[in-house]
């Protein structure tokens, strides 16, 4: 079986800084997802990648870049972090269909 | 685009009770529909999944109804125990868009022991 990586687990940043997030999967798997998780909103997206180097934008996509540039790793940017932000990032990757998760980066935004 | 509604918000039951969870969705073009569980502090676990050529899945306690004509799937739990207590999120997604899935806001099932 494989699994997904995320680091770090805690990310407590500055207004207006900008913050990487990122993941691993040695699944193999072409797609992968970045999710933001609210509390009593569920899961949104923020951006998906079908291969190496392909981006697509998801509905949350502004404030945040991506960056695929290995099959098993996949990057979030938040450009400008927002204060008093607080939120859980998933990251997922998948073959056909079904999804499989990371343990998430919380992050903080003082 | 999809819009996935998802009822009650949350649940609390005795231990032993049986619990339903429903959701709907506004796409037809929506194909395939993965159930996932988060316990606290856990990663998402799927946990059952249908396809829009079925009506009906079951696994062990949980059964899965599917109604293309009303967009609308059930999830059923029987004999819930405490390590059931978790949220759990209904899914839509279609191979337009590489099957990204489109969530529900997630129902919080608590079982009392």
């Amino acid at each position: 079986g494989g699994i997904i990586t995320q680091t770090p687990k805690f990310l407590i940043g500055q207004e207006g800084q900008k913050l990487t997030l990122k993941c691993q999967q040695n699944f193999n798997h072409d797609t992968m997802y970045w999710y933001r998780q609210d509390s009593g909103k569920g899961l949104r997206l923020i951006y998906y990648s079908i291969t190496e180097n392909d981006l697509q934008k998801g509905d949350l996509s502004e404030g945040y870049d991506a960056s695929r540039e290995k099959k098993s790793s996949f990057s979030l940017t938040v450009t400008s972090a927002q204060k008093n932000e607080m939120a859980v990032f998933l990251c997922a990757s998948s073959e056909w269909g079904e999804q499989y998760f990371g343990p998430g980066t919380r992050l903080t935004v003082l | 685009g999809e819009q996935v509604e998802q009822l009650p918000s949350s649940l609390i039951v005795q231990e032993g009770a049986s619990v339903l969870i429903n959701c709907s969705y506004t796409d037809s073009a929506s194909v395939y529909f993965p159930w996932y569980k988060q316990e606290p502090g856990k990663r998402l676990q799927f946990i059952i999944d249908i396809r829009s050529n079925m009506e009906r899945k079951q696994n062990q306690r949980l059964t899965l109804l599917f109604d293309k004509k009303t967009k609308h799937l059930s999830l059923h739990i029987t004999a819930t125990q405490p390590g059931d207590s978790a949220i759990y999120f209904c899914s839509a997604s279609s191979p337009s868009g590489s099957w990204q899935l489109i969530f529900g806001s997630g129902t919080q099932l608590t079982v009392m022991p």
